[in-house]
């Protein structure tokens, strides 16, 4: 069964440094997804990954999909405040399942 | 349509009370989907529909907890006989089915549960 693994846990980074979200899976799987939650809130959708070495961006966000290392990134550029939330990747399992990692707790300390 | 609805939001009660959470999808999308999220982890696959047809339930689920979706639009997940370990927040999802590539799923608000 597939299963999702996500580092770090938590991170917390100055605004306008630079980091990278990590995101492993186990088995075989094409597809890869990005959500955005805040506290309380639902979950929002980021980023869909299809192929290998598909790679979108939306402003300071950009993912990447490598399904030969089964890995996935989420690369955060010059951070802001606004971005503070937690991040998590979820693997295609099947032709519907969702995986999810445990959840990447991002703070972007003013 | 605005999004995936669900309701209650909120929902207090005692251990062993059963409770029903109601679900309301994007219209038109076929698949349907039940997760379970605990405070610090990512949402747990509990259950998916399509159309009207349950295909799979996770080990997760009990004999305690029973999900329907009688026409295929809405849908809802109870749990009888409540115990603490349910308190969790409950999150819907549905996706629209194109062929059968995988599509992102859209959430709706959640509706939390604390078994008192």
């Amino acid at each position: 069964e597939l299963k999702v693994e996500q580092n770090p846990l938590f991170l917390s980074m100055q605004e306008g440094k630079n980091y990278t979200i990590y995101c492993n899976y186990s088995t075989t799987s094409d597809r890869l997804y990005w959500y955005r939650q805040d506290p309380g809130k639902s979950l929002e959708s980021l980023f869909v990954l299809l192929s290998n070495g598909a790679v979108k961006q939306e402003g300071r966000l950009m993912a990447s999909l490598d399904t030969k290392a089964r890995l996935s990134t989420l690369h955060i550029t010059a951070a802001v405040h606004d971005l503070s939330a937690t991040y998590f990747c979820a693997g295609g399992a099947g032709t519907y399942k969702y995986i999810f990692g445990t959840g990447t707790r991002l703070k972007v300390l003013a | 349509d605005t999004g995936v609805s669900q309701n209650p939001r909120h929902k207090i009660t005692k251990r062993g009370q059963n409770v029903t959470f109601r679900c309301d999808p994007i219209s038109e999308h076929n698949r349907l989907y039940w997760y379970r999220q605990t405070l610090g982890q990512g949402p747990e696959f509990l259950t998916y529909f399509q159309n009207e047809a349950q295909l799979e339930k996770s080990r997760l689920l009990s004999d305690r907890f029973s999900a329907e979706r009688p026409k295929g639009s809405f849908s809802t997940l109870e749990i009888q006989r409540t115990e603490q370990g349910d308190s969790a927040m409950y999150l819907c999802a549905s996706s629209p089915n194109i062929g059968a590539q995988n599509t992102e799923a859209f959430f709706g608000q959640g509706t939390r549960l604390t078994v008192v």
